[in-house]
């Protein structure tokens, strides 16, 4: 069984830095792509990060490029997520994902605020 | 102009059909593109309905009813979730996705209301 669990979620204040992690199991982590996708209170989906299986192709949104770095350590089958310079419009569930398989964690909650 | 549009909201009656539609922004042609569909109750993660391309370049999510099915409009450049048979559990956003420009993106999402 496929199973992502996100972790390292909090209250940060504005200008401040967190560093997600999401730790999978079930399946070969290594061959695989991952994402993170984020969610604001009562909004929509919004893609945030790609990274290929071995690490060599990398993307990021706009609304993130500069400030967050996304990295993975196939040896511990794990992904993560370094964001600095948070902003109020920040806040939001984080999830790890599989998101052309379909496989979600239940996402971590980042909540930026003085 | 967004990559991806939805309607907002949609209703319909238990055990009518409800076509989703996902249309492309112009100059970006809905055949190229795989596109993926997922469904999201409130307080729970997104969940894998299906991903369609053509008919021969399609994938069921695991444990999905087939009355979700998956097709496009070409003329309306558009991707379309058609769930048959409406139930109430099928009461949720539902979003569309696809990749593009090395990037992933979302639609806004449509609000299925079973009445």
């Amino acid at each position: 069984e496929v199973q992502l669990v996100e972790s390292g979620g909090g209250l940060v204040q504005p200008g401040g830095s967190l560093r997600l992690s999401c730790a999978a199991s079930g399946f070969t982590f290594s061959s695989f792509e991952m994402n993170w996708v984020r969610q604001s209170p009562g909004k929509g989906l919004e893609w945030v990060s790609y990274i290929s299986g071995s690490g060599s192709a990398i993307y990021y949104a706009d609304s993130v490029k500069g400030r967050f770095t996304v990295s993975r350590d196939n040896a511990k089958n794990s992904l993560y997520l370094q964001m600095n310079s948070l902003r109020d419009e920040d806040t939001a569930v984080y999830y790890c994902a599989r998101v052309s398989i379909g496989d979600w964690g239940q996402g971590t909650l980042v909540t930026v605020s003085s | 102009q967004a990559v991806l549009t939805q309607p907002s909201s949609l209703s319909a009656s238990p055990g009518a059909s409800a076509s989703l539609t996902c249309t492309l922004r112009s100059g970006i042609n809905v055949g190229t593109y795989r596109i993926y569909w997922y469904q999201q109750k409130p307080g729970s993660p997104p969940q894998y309905l299906l991903r369609y391309k053509s008919d021969s370049d399609k994938q069921q999510g695991s444990g999905v009813p087939s009355r979700f099915s998956g097709s496009k409009d070409a003329s309306a450049n558009a991707g379309i979730l058609l769930i048959s048979g409406l139930q109430s559990e099928d009461e949720a956003d539902y979003y569309c996705m696809i990749w593009h420009s090395s990037a992933y993106v979302f639609g806004p999402g449509t609000k299925v209301t079973v009445l």
